[in-house]
């Protein structure tokens, strides 16, 4: 069965710090997706980062950059320099390529705290 | 940049009622989803719709609950007999294709039955 944990339910630091969110997935499909989205306080989601399964290549993108391990089946997000503004609650969420209809499964979300 | 709308922005209901909730997917996006996210938890899938017909539904999306694609824009979710428990946020979503596409998502309804 497809499931996506996230055990930090709440994260809070200060500004300028780095912050490194955990995402852990199960699936049996060989090939599938990993996204991770951003809700801020005004409740939108809003897409960040995408990953697919044969891509195990990390990435960084201006602050953000993830780490896929496959083999421990974790996709973590890291936010490099933290600001106020990245304040939000941040969801790891799974697509698995045989699912017809591309449902994505949701983690329970981490909610970060950025103080001045 | 092309974006997901969603109408209302807010709907305040008596149980028991019907609410029909509307979205306008991205215009060239084949693929439409419902989700909801009851207050503080994660979000939660609720159907998928491609071509005219439902792809996927969760155990959530029972016969109080429907979708419709009426014209060529929107992409409704009805439901017929709203209970407490259906006050949540409501999101639609749409993505291009099959595969690697992102699913974009809309700004939300907040549903409050009481």
């Amino acid at each position: 069965a497809q499931k996506v944990t996230q055990a930090q339910t709440e994260i809070s630091v200060v500004e300028k710090e780095d912050v490194t969110l955990d995402c852990v997935y199960e699936t049996r499909d060989t090939t599938y997706y990993l996204f991770w989205y951003k809700q801020p306080p005004s409740g939108e989601l809003v897409f960040l980062i995408r990953r697919n399964s044969f891509d195990e290549q990390n990435e960084i993108s201006g602050r953000y950059s993830w780490n896929f391990q496959k083999s421990t089946s974790s996709f973590n997000f890291t936010i490099t320099a933290s600001q106020v503004v990245d304040s939000a609650v941040y969801f790891c969420a799974l697509s698995e390529a045989r699912n017809q209809g591309g449902k994505l499964i949701f983690g329970q979300g981490t909610e970060l705290s950025v103080k001045p | 940049e092309p974006e997901v709308t969603q109408t209302p922005s807010h709907q305040v209901t008596q149980m028991g009622q019907e609410v029909i909730l509307r979205c306008v997917p991205i215009s060239n996006h084949l693929y439409f989803y419902w989700y909801r996210q009851i207050l503080g938890q994660k979000v939660e899938f609720l159907v998928s719709f491609y071509n005219n017909e439902i792809s996927e539904k969760s155990e959530i999306f029972d016969d109080q609950f429907s979708v419709e694609r009426p014209d060529g824009s929107n992409f409704t979710l009805k439901i017929r007999s709203t209970k407490l428990e259906d006050s949540a946020m409501y999101f639609c979503a749409s993505k291009r294709g099959l595969g690697t596409d992102t699913q974009y998502f809309g700004p939300g309804t907040r549903l409050t039955v009481l």
